[in-house]
């Protein structure tokens, strides 16, 4: 089964500042590959999805990932950290019909 | 148009008690699946279904039953609740458009269990 590991349980990060976000896959064919995030006491929201189509896949609220088959990763970026962003975001491969998630990386903004 | 819903929202539970987990989506979407989520682990699959009538197991199914005798609804159920089981619940549903396909989240049970 294919399977993704996300470096970093927790980045911090200022205002203003790069978000980057680092996510690894195993597949030994093409994945789709996605990225959901979690605002807190709540559900997960899909910030954007890999299908190959395009190697940089742009999403919502100004994040965009980077398909490197090379590197084997999908890491997520954002040029300019906003206090909104504090979130947990999640990176998923597709098994079959299922997701499996790497275990998640907490996001703190600071002023 | 409600998405996914989940009821309850939070339930404290005694060991050994039982309770089910109701999951309802209004997007008339084949699949639905139930996670549970545990810090620094993410979103392990319980169980899912890819239709009315049908469920399978996912990576942690003991301890858990299912079942989807409409289509808009997947229940998850613990027939004996057991402190393991403290968790975060989620329910998910998808249409199955050729992997493409994004999982609509409920908003969570937080489940505690004494």
């Amino acid at each position: 089964a294919q399977s993704v590991t996300q470096l970093g349980s927790h980045v911090s990060v200022s205002e203003g500042a790069l978000v980057l976000l680092r996510c690894n896959y195993s597949s030994s064919v093409p994945p789709y590959l996605f990225w959901y995030v979690q605002y807190p006491n709540q559900g997960l929201q899909l910030l954007l999805k890999y299908t190959s189509a395009a190697t940089l896949v742009k999403g919502i609220n100004g994040f965009e990932a980077e398909f490197k088959k090379s590197e084997t990763s999908f890491h997520l970026t954002k040029p300019s950290a906003h206090m909104s962003d504090a979130a947990e975001y999640f990176c998923a491969v597709r098994n079959d019909y299922k997701l499996s998630f790497g275990a998640g990386t907490t996001v703190t903004v600071r002023a | 148009n409600a998405g996914v819903t989940q009821t309850p929202k939070f339930r404290v539970l005694k060991t050994g008690q039982s309770m089910t987990l109701l999951c309802a989506q209004d997007m008339n979407h084949e699949y639905m699946y139930w996670y549970r989520q545990d810090p620094g682990m993410g979103l392990r699959l319980i169980h899912y279904s890819v239709g009315e009538g049908t469920t399978a197991k996912g990576e942690v199914p003991d301890g858990y039953n299912v079942s989807r005798l409409k289509k808009q609804n997947f229940l998850l159920g613990l027939e004996s609740a057991a402190p393991s089981q403290t968790s975060v619940y989620f329910c998910a549903s998808s249409l199955p458009t050729s992997g493409q396909e994004t999982q609509y989240f409920g908003p969570g049970t937080r489940l505690l269990v004494l």
